[in-house]
């Protein structure tokens, strides 16, 4: 049982294309949230989402658009992809807020040629 | 600069060593997480604390509010222990991440 899943785990895309990944959790959580991991291996938060509410967007293009259709799931939209889309997503999620345990999806790696 | 600073970049270890990883922020939370990034990329937590001292293991997790200070010790390090280690002080929703610690452990 996946607590947190994401698909696709691997996505290969050309530049300009749209691309979705997907993010389910099946504990229950009410907050859930998009990182961003770069070739050096930094993570930065993108969004965050409770209860269905869009919480904190970190200054991110406006090609990427978060989309939660209930509490179990937040889907990320990218438009006109570029190469430095080109990164590790992670979807995680925790009971309420950052004061809580973070459970992580396994991560998408997305590479835009 | 960023918000969360760690330190080593990279670590070494024979097995059995006694690891200690620092993590400093400069903002203010309502906590501060230890994270695990295996080889193979998942993540997974490690600790969630406030204050005080947690423990579980070998592992054992400390911050110092006042100094907006914490550590992470691992005790008579193992080669699985090999992994990322990634501090992230969190508020209002929002995680802030250190640049991470490799560790290396060697048999």
């Amino acid at each position: 049982d996946t607590a947190v899943s994401q698909t696709p785990k691997y996505l290969v895309t050309q530049m300009g294309n749209d691309k979705s990944i997907k993010c389910e959790q099946n504990l229950g959580h009410d907050t859930m949230y998009w990182y961003k991991q770069d070739s050096k291996k930094f993570l930065k938060i993108m969004f965050s989402y409770n209860n269905k509410e869009l919480i904190i967007n970190e200054t991110v293009p406006n090609r990427f658009s978060p989309k939660s259709p209930d509490k179990a799931h937040l889907n990320l939209h990218i438009n006109s992809l570029e190469l430095g889309d080109s990164a590790v997503y992670f979807c995680a999620s925790t009971r309420t807020g950052t004061e809580e345990t973070q459970y992580f999806g396994p991560g998408t790696r997305l590479l835009v040629l | 600069k960023n918000e969360v600073e760690q330190s080593p970049q990279n670590l070494t270890a024979q097995e059995g060593e006694f690891i200690t990883i620092n993590c400093s922020y400069s903002v203010g939370i309502s906590a501060l997480h230890w994270l695990q990034q295996h080889p193979g990329g998942g993540i997974v937590s490690l600790f969630m604390l406030s204050s005080g001292k947690k423990k579980h293991g070998r592992l054992i997790a400390t911050i110092n509010i006042q100094e907006k200070h914490s550590s992470l010790h691992i005790t008579a390090s193992h080669p699985r222990d090999s992994a990322v280690y990634i501090c992230a002080a969190g508020r209002d929703y929002k995680l802030s991440f250190g640049a991470g610690t490799t560790v290396t452990v060697r048999a």
